[in-house]
């Protein structure tokens, strides 16, 4: 079975320092990897993906993220946080699940708090 | 396009009422996914179509919830009797082949 870990909770950070929310996967075959952002009453939005290629993938807002296959990971950062980055970001997977279909399982969701 | 689109945004009920959620994809995507979002579970996936077919609804909590496609352009989410425990944020999202979701407002539904 695919799974998500994201295992902090809650990231912490100062304006204009840069951020990492953590996220480390399973699956079986290629992952299609991707970072949501959610702010308080919306719906999830995209941010970024990867499928293949370039192991840096660059997204909305300043986002990338780096997909490191040896360590099963697809972290999320960003160069230089802005207190309107402040919200709940979900990283998910796509792979092959049992039954043949490519289901998008989510983390739990990080909680990012930037400080003026 | 406008997006996802569901309704209601927010709905309050009685428990033992009916409750049906709503929701339009966007046009042309042919994968459709029901969420369900939690504090303590997170988001939590009920049910998958692919080209309106139930893929996979192991999901689904039990019998009281059901879920149909009709068309391409429709699903709708039942819940028949309501509880309290069913209180939650239900999102609706929509891709294309294995691309990114697209997700709906959510419709944030309370049972007293």
């Amino acid at each position: 079975a695919q799974s998500v870990a994201q295992p902090e909770d809650q990231v912490n950070v100062a304006e204009g320092n840069p951020l990492t929310v953590k996220c480390t996967y399973s699956v079986s075959g290629n992952p299609y990897l991707f970072w949501y952002v959610q702010y308080p009453n919306r719906g999830l939005q995209f941010l970024l993906k990867y499928i293949t290629g370039d192991n840096l993938v660059k997204g909305s807002y300043g986002f990338e993220a780096e997909f490191n296959k040896s360590q099963t990971s697809f972290h999320l950062k960003k160069p230089s946080a802005l207190v309107s980055d402040s919200a709940l970001y979900f990283c998910a997977v796509r792979g092959l699940a049992s039954g043949g279909s490519y289901i998008p399982t989510f983390g739990r969701g990080t909680s990012l708090i930037v400080h003026p | 396009d406008a997006g996802v689109i569901q309704s209601p945004r927010h709905e309050v009920t009685e428990m033992g009422q009916e409750v049906t959620l709503r929701c339009k994809p966007i046009s042309g995507h042919n994968s459709l996914f029901w969420y369900r979002q939690t504090m303590m579970r997170g988001l939590e996936l009920l049910i998958y179509f692919n080209n309106n077919v139930p893929i996979d609804d192991s999901g689904m909590p039990e019998d009281r919830f059901s879920a149909k496609m009709p068309n391409a352009s429709f699903s709708t989410l039942k819940i028949q009797p309501s509880e309290p425990r069913d209180s939650a944020v239900y999102f609706c999202a929509s891709s294309s082949g294995l691309d990114e979701a697209f997700f709906g407002q959510g419709t944030r539904l309370t049972v007293v």
